[in-house]
This record gives structure tokens, C-alpha cells and sequence, in this order.
């Protein structure tokens, strides 16, 4: 079946330096969306990205849809404190009637401050 | 917040019992997802209803089920529970009847622990 992988799975890094997660599917996404969840907390929605070599950007966060729209990542500059928490990509995964949305396997980021 | 409540926050029960989850979407919000989250699973997706009718099933169990009322809160019955089933499970709801194009907007989860 789709699987949808990240790396790394965890990350390190002092506060100030730059972070990357990196999100491959195994087959070509329509659209992928970025969650994050804080320690404790719930997954919340950060932004959807869906043309081919799309780039977005929150503030120090910049998200990038693949050209062949099977890979996204995301970049934060700067790393805060507040930065900390896992970071999940989703796509679809067509299959029989309905689709469903596939999380990736997170990047757990620890900013040390 | 997210606008979608889930109760109970915590529930700790014994291998064998049944147990009932309940959340209640946002406003507006027609389609009510249940996800189960463990340590090395990660976020799987069981089962989406949508207007009271279920929409789409991931791996959920047989011993798993759920349903949406017509106030579109829902509920995901748990029973002969095992250890394995230790996890958090989380409520998400959405506007649309399809899950992949719009955002999904999370409760505080349910943290189950079965002894």
C-alpha cells in the first residue's frame, strides 16, 4: 500500500539554527498538507499545498510540493523554542470508493534553547 | 482550540472491558474522523463518518466500531479490550465530505490505558 515516509525522525538543534523535514511518498499526491503537534498536545493544520513545485511560507516557515509531486519538505529558519513539537505531512491515498489522508511518520524537533 | 470536544481525557480500564469515546465537531463541521495515535504506529486513521453515514474506514478493528448521530457528535465504541489498545485516540472533524482537500481540525484526544 501508499506509505508516506519523513525524515529524519528526530532532530536536534540549538535554538537559532535551521531545521529541515523531509516527506516522500510512494506515489504521485494530488495535494499534501503539514500538521504539527505539540508535546501533549493535538495535531494542528499548518498549510496545504497542492501544484507541482509549489513553495509556501509562514513567517520562517517554508513548505515545497516537489516537482513530480511525490516529496515535500519543510524549512524553518531560526529555530525557537516555540518550534518544538513533531511535524507530520499527510496525503491522499486513492483506494476503492473513497480516499483517505495518510500521515507521515513525523520529525519530532527538539530546540535546545 | 480547535472547536472539537472529545471526552473523556483520560480513561484507564481493565483487559476485556468495552469502552465508549466521545466527540462532538466543530460548528459546522459535517465529517467527524477517529484516529488512533501510538508511540510506534503514529497517527492511523480508523474511521470517518459524514452526515451520520460512514464515509471511509482505515484499520479499524472488528472489535472497534463508531457512529454519528444526527447532532453529528460521535462515538467510538472499544470493546474486549487489550493491552495493544493503550494509545491516544483522537477526534477530527471537517467541513467536506472528502478528507484529502480540506483541513482537518483536531480535539485534545482521549488517552486510553488498559491494565
Amino acid at each position: 500500500g501508499q506509505q508516506v515516509m519523513q525524515i529524519p525522525q528526530y532532530q536536534h538543534v540549538q535554538e537559532g539554527e535551521d531545521f529541515t523535514t523531509y516527506c516522500n511518498s510512494s506515489t504521485t499526491l494530488s495535494n499534501i498538507q503539514w500538521y504539527k503537534q505539540r508535546p501533549g498536545g493535538h495535531p494542528v493544520f499548518l498549510i496545504q499545498l497542492v501544484k507541482s513545485g509549489e513553495v509556501k511560507k509562514q513567517k520562517r516557515l517554508t513548505f515545497q510540493f516537489g516537482e513530480a509531486k511525490k516529496n515535500s519538505s519543510l524549512h524553518i529558519t531560526a529555530t525557537q523554542t516555540t518550534d518544538v513539537g513533531t511535524y507530520f505531512c499527510a496525503g491522499p491515498n486513492y483506494g476503492g470508493a473513497t480516499n483517505k489522508l495518510i500521515f507521515g511518520t513525523g520529525t519530532l524537533l527538539a530546540v535546545q534553547p | 482550540d480547535s472547536g472539537v470536544t472529545q471526552t473523556p481525557k483520560h480513561l484507564i480500564t481493565a483487559t476485556g472491558q468495552r469502552v465508549t469515546l466521545r466527540c462532538s465537531p466543530r460548528s459546522g463541521d459535517l465529517s467527524v474522523y477517529w484516529y488512533q495515535q501510538s508511540l510506534d504506529q503514529g497517527l492511523q486513521f480508523l474511521i470517518q463518518y459524514y452526515n451520520g453515514e460512514e464515509r471511509a474506514k482505515g484499520n479499524i478493528l472488528e472489535r472497534f466500531s463508531a457512529q454519528q448521530f444526527p447532532d453529528l457528535h460521535s462515538e467510538l465504541n472499544l470493546s474486549s479490550l487489550e493491552l495493544g489498545d493503550s494509545a491516544l485516540y483522537f477526534c477530527a472533524s471537517s467541513v467536506e465530505a472528502g478528507q484529502t482537500n480540506s483541513p482537518l481540525h483536531f480535539g485534545n484526544g482521549t488517552r486510553l490505558t488498559v491494565t
